[in-house]
């Protein structure tokens, strides 16, 4: 079965700092990898996806990840953080038609 | 609206009463999802369908827990005889599932059960 590992559980940072969240995950088929942000009070969305191709991948709002196979990583960046990235952010992996989520990592900036 | 759409969106229930829960895919979408999120976890599979069939379910998904989609359209999720551990968010996504092709699921804004 899959599994992702987020580290970092809460980080708070100023605007315009930069950002990097780490996700490892273990799976041994053919990996699609997934970023979900979770704003407060809103729903999950998609921050961004990789399923094949490139390794590093641009999603949504500035957002982008890279995929390093030979380390099973898909670490989460953006170089400069703004107030409104405050949210909750879920690293996935998919396998056997199943998402494995990690734990999130609890993201606060500040003005 | 035309994103997956959850009903009720809270629900408080004293233990021991059965539970029901209504999902709403996107329309084009053939596969369904459950998954139930506790405060300071990720999401967690619960079971899935592909059209009316539930594929796969989770160990997650004890004897109290049914989950129908009888005509491949909405689905719903029944707990019966619920505990105070069955508090959490009840969280519904939607995807295609196209042999062979990669897809991303989209999520609703769930559920949230609390039993007392």
């Amino acid at each position: 079965a899959q599994s992702v590992s987020q580290h970092n559980h809460h980080v708070i940072l100023s605007e315009a700092a930069s950002l990097e969240l780490g996700c490892n995950y273990s799976y041994g088929g053919t990996v699609n990898l997934f970023w979900y942000v979770q704003y407060p009070g809103q729903h999950l969305q998609l921050l961004l996806k990789y399923f094949s191709g490139d390794p590093l991948v641009k999603g949504i709002k500035g957002f982008e990840a890279e995929f390093i196979k030979s380390k099973f990583s898909f670490n989460l960046r953006k170089p400069s953080v703004q107030w409104s990235d405050t949210a909750e952010y879920f690293c996935a992996v998919r396998g056997n038609n199943r998402l494995a989520f990690g734990k999130g990592n609890q993201v606060v900036v500040i003005p | 609206d035309t994103g997956v759409s959850q009903d009720p969106r809270h629900k408080i229930t004293k233990r021991g009463q059965n539970v029901t829960f209504r999902c709403d895919p996107i329309s084009e979408h053939n596969r369904l999802y459950w998954y139930r999120q506790t405060l300071g976890q990720g999401p967690e599979f619960l079971t899935y369908f592909q059209n009316e069939a539930q594929l796969e379910k989770s160990r997650l998904l004890s004897d109290r827990f049914s989950a129908e989609r009888p005509k491949g359209s909405f689905s719903t999720l029944e707990i019966q005889r619920t505990e105070q551990g069955d508090s959490a968010m009840y969280l519904c996504a939607s995807s295609l599932g196209l042999a062979g092709s990669p897809y991303e699921q989209y999520f609703g804004p769930g559920t949230r059960l609390t039993v007392t």
